[in-house]
């Protein structure tokens, strides 16, 4: 079963709108972290944002916020005042707390969505 | 500068003929990690590591082998690389127990004819 779905293929939104990049994520266990990640066409993993599973606020970082309803299992990435640098593949990822032997660091992702900005 | 550095970054190469992709971390990260990128399905782990000399599968560990001999270097070995294995892969490190807040190296795009 897939544990963490990322449902947007592509998004389109226009500079200096808000964009919201949806996450659903599967998981029994009450200890877990969930991360978003930019790639931009120069390929390389830029981390944006945390949020722990029990952490009592939505994290924020700068126009990163994270939109995390436990309940729904949902951890959308919302940006603010999109610039045109923002275009990129947005991965969505997931660490439980207990794996198997022990592989605590261990992160599962997404399928990705490619969000492209326009002016 | 505190990073993850991978080389080569870009290699294409032909069935069968052995390669190795190296991967260093200068932050004294107890755990290492391969992960590979597929267009549709993500990225997936492919081994991991504790510590030194403490090394186990991921979820895709098929045509690879590595090797943790000293805490900042986890090398990905191809030993008969196939077509299959074309990927853009990436090494991450993270200190231990801190659920993969660590940082990503800058992948190495690997294209195997």
């Amino acid at each position: 079963a897939q544990k963490i779905t990322q449902t947007q293929p592509g998004m389109f939104v226009q500079e200096k709108e808000a964009v919201t990049l949806d996450c659903t994520y599967d998981t029994s266990d009450p200890s877990y972290g969930l991360f978003w990640y930019k790639q931009p066409s120069s390929g390389e993993m830029i981390f944006l944002i945390y949020q722990g599973s029990y952490d009592q606020q939505n994290a924020t970082e700068g126009r990163y916020s994270l939109n995390f309803q436990k309940a729904r299992k949902s951890a959308n990435l919302v940006i603010s005042a999109s610039q045109l640098g923002d275009s990129a593949m947005y991965f969505c990822a997931m660490r439980e707390g207990r794996v198997p032997r022990g592989n605590t660091d261990k992160l599962i992702f997404g399928t990705g969505t490619r969000l492209q900005v326009f002016p | 500068e505190a990073q993850v550095t991978q080389n080569p970054r870009y290699l294409i190469t032909v069935t069968g003929k052995k390669l190795t992709v190296t991967c260093s971390q200068n932050m004294n990260h107890e755990y290492m990690s391969w992960y590979r990128q597929d267009p549709g399905l993500g990225l997936r782990q492919i081994y991991y590591s504790m510590n030194v000399e403490v090394t186990d599968k991921g979820d895709v560990p098929e045509g690879y082998k590595v090797s943790r001999k000293e805490k900042r270097n986890f090398p990905l070995i191809l030993e008969s690389p196939s077509p299959n294995q074309t990927s853009l892969y990436f090494c991450a490190s993270s200190p231990l127990g801190t659920g993969g807040l660590g940082a990503f190296g800058p992948g190495t795009r690997l294209t195997v004819t």
